[in-house]
């Protein structure tokens, strides 16, 4: 059964601080894997990563896959308080039709 | 920017109603879906799309149907709606493969 793992469940940490978010996969046929922002309303998209060991960035977020390990981290930098939000991961499968399963998300909180 | 639009954010449903959710998208998106959210399971896949008239069953079907007429719109229907069924659903397009879906703004059921 294909399942996205992501840990931890919640984080709470204070403004400044650097926070890693892990993703672990099993999907069959991997394509792509994505991760998401989720404030009070719909997820916005970060990164998609399909190969391995290329991060990406985008400020202070940045993103790394391992394909041989299944796994993937959402690091954060000097964190802010609209930093807050359920982080998202998803894994896109080449079988089926172009469907992403979701993890259930890490609730991060930043206190000033 | 890619825009998806859900008719309504909050509904009120009475038991047995039938209820409709409309999701419509601005891009030629080819693929659609609908996913609920629900605390501590993550985003589930009920129906999804990838063509007009055309649909597949997701993870989580029972209970739903869906309808796409025309290639923008995709709406979702609760023939017979339940306790259960409170929830909050997703409306999601993508373009195809080895791409990211966009998010309608969600829609917060509750089923009295």
């Amino acid at each position: 059964e294909d399942k996205v793992v992501q840990s931890p469940l919640s984080l709470v940490v204070h403004e400044g601080d650097t926070v890693t978010l892990n993703c672990s996969y099993e999907v069959t046929n991997f394509r792509s894997l994505l991760w998401y922002k989720q404030e009070k309303k719909a997820p916005t998209f970060l990164f998609m990563l399909t190969s391995s060991g290329i991060e990406k960035k985008s400020g202070r977020l940045s993103s790394i896959l391992d394909k041989k390990e299944l796994f993937s981290i959402l690091n954060i930098t000097a964190t802010q308080t609209g930093d807050s939000a359920v982080y998202l991961c998803a894994v896109g499968s080449r079988t089926g039709a172009n469907n992403l399963f979701f993890g259930t998300g890490t609730r991060l909180t930043v206190i000033p | 920017d890619v825009k998806v639009t859900q008719s309504s954010r909050y509904l009120v449903k009475r038991t047995g109603e039938k209820v409709f959710l409309e999701c419509v998208q601005d891009m030629d998106h080819e693929n659609m879906f609908w996913y609920r959210q629900d605390p501590g399971l993550g985003l589930r896949l009920i129906y999804f799309s990838y063509d007009v008239k055309m649909k597949e069953k997701g993870d989580i079907p029972e209970g739903y149907s869906v309808s796409r007429e025309k290639k923008e719109r995709f709406s979702l229907i609760l023939e017979s709606a339940s306790t259960n069924q409170t929830s909050m659903y997703l409306c999601a397009s993508k373009v195809g493969l080895n791409t990211e879906a966009f998010f309608g703004q969600g829609t917060r059921l509750t089923v009295v």
